[in-house]
C-alpha cells in the first residue's frame, strides 16, 4: 500500500506571494491517478487538479501541478486570499485510494 | 447537475451499528463509469477512505476497515449505503459520499457536504 506524505505541514504565507506543496510517495506512482484536493472548514473538498498536472473546472491558472514517480508537486504561483485552505493529495491504485494528511496554507 | 447528501443518525453509542445513506440526484448511480465511495475525517485530522461500491455491487474495502464495513446500492432510490459495525469513540468524524470517475483518473470530482457522527454514550 502506499503512503503519501506531505510537506510541510503547514504552510505560512502572505497574499501574493507563492506557495509549493509536496506530495511523495513511498514508491513510484501514475501520474494519471494523482489528484490534488483543496478543503476548507465547512465545506466538501473541491478537485483541484487530476491526473498530476490537468487543472479542474473552476480553478484560476495560478493553480498548477506537475511531478512524477515518486514526488509531485502543487503550486499556487500567487496567494489570493481565496486560496487560504487544507490542501490534499491522492492516489488511486487497485481499487484502493489513499490521501496525504494535508497541507494547511495559512495567512501570515 | 450531479449532488449528493449524506443522511443517517449524528450520535450513535459505542458498541453499535452506524448505517448510512448517500443520496444521489442528477446521475444515475448504474453508470458504470462511476465508482461510489465513502470517505471520513476525524475531528482535526486528513481524509481517510472507507471503500467504495461499483454499480455491479462490487465492493472494496479499506484493509483497516474492512472487517467492520459493508457497502450496499439501492438503485430504485439512487442511494448507496455505509454500514460499521462495532463503533469505538475512534470513529467520531465527518462521514462524507464522493463519487469518482475514470475520466479525472478516478479522483473524487464530487462530494456530499458530509455527515458529523458521533460516538458516544
Amino acid at each position: 500500500e502506499i503512503v503519501l506524505t506531505q510537506s510541510p505541514g503547514t504552510l505560512s504565507l502572505s497574499p501574493g506571494e507563492r506557495a509549493t506543496l509536496s506530495c511523495r510517495a513511498s514508491q513510484n506512482m501514475n501520474y494519471a491517478y494523482l489528484a490534488w484536493y483543496q478543503h476548507k472548514p465547512g465545506q466538501a473538498p473541491r478537485l483541484l487538479v487530476y491526473g498530476a498536472s490537468n487543472t479542474a473546472t473552476g480553478f484560476p491558472d495560478r493553480f498548477s501541478g506537475s511531478g512524477s514517480g515518486t514526488d509531485f508537486t502543487l503550486t499556487i504561483s500567487r496567494l489570493e486570499p481565496e486560496d487560504f485552505a487544507v490542501y490534499y493529495c491522492q492516489y488511486y491504485d487497485n481499487s484502493h485510494w489513499t490521501f496525504g494528511q494535508g497541507t494547511k496554507v495559512e495567512v501570515k | 447537475q450531479v449532488q449528493l447528501q449524506e443522511s443517517g443518525p449524528g450520535l450513535v453509542k459505542p458498541s453499535q451499528t452506524l448505517s448510512l445513506t448517500c443520496t444521489v440526484t442528477g446521475a444515475s448511480i448504474n453508470n458504470g463509469g462511476h465508482y461510489w465511495s465513502w470517505i471520513r475525517q476525524h475531528p482535526g485530522k486528513g481524509l481517510e477512505w472507507i471503500g467504495f461500491i461499483y454499480y455491479s455491487g462490487n465492493t472494496y474495502y479499506s484493509p483497516s476497515l474492512k472487517s467492520r464495513v459493508t457497502m450496499s446500492l439501492d438503485t430504485s432510490k439512487n442511494q448507496f449505503t455505509l454500514t460499521l459495525t462495532s463503533l469505538t469513540v475512534a470513529d467520531t468524524a465527518v462521514y462524507s459520499c464522493a463519487r469518482s470517475v475514470s475520466f479525472f483518473g478516478n479522483a473524487f470530482d464530487i462530494w456530499g457536504q458530509g455527515k458529523m457522527v458521533t460516538v458516544s454514550s
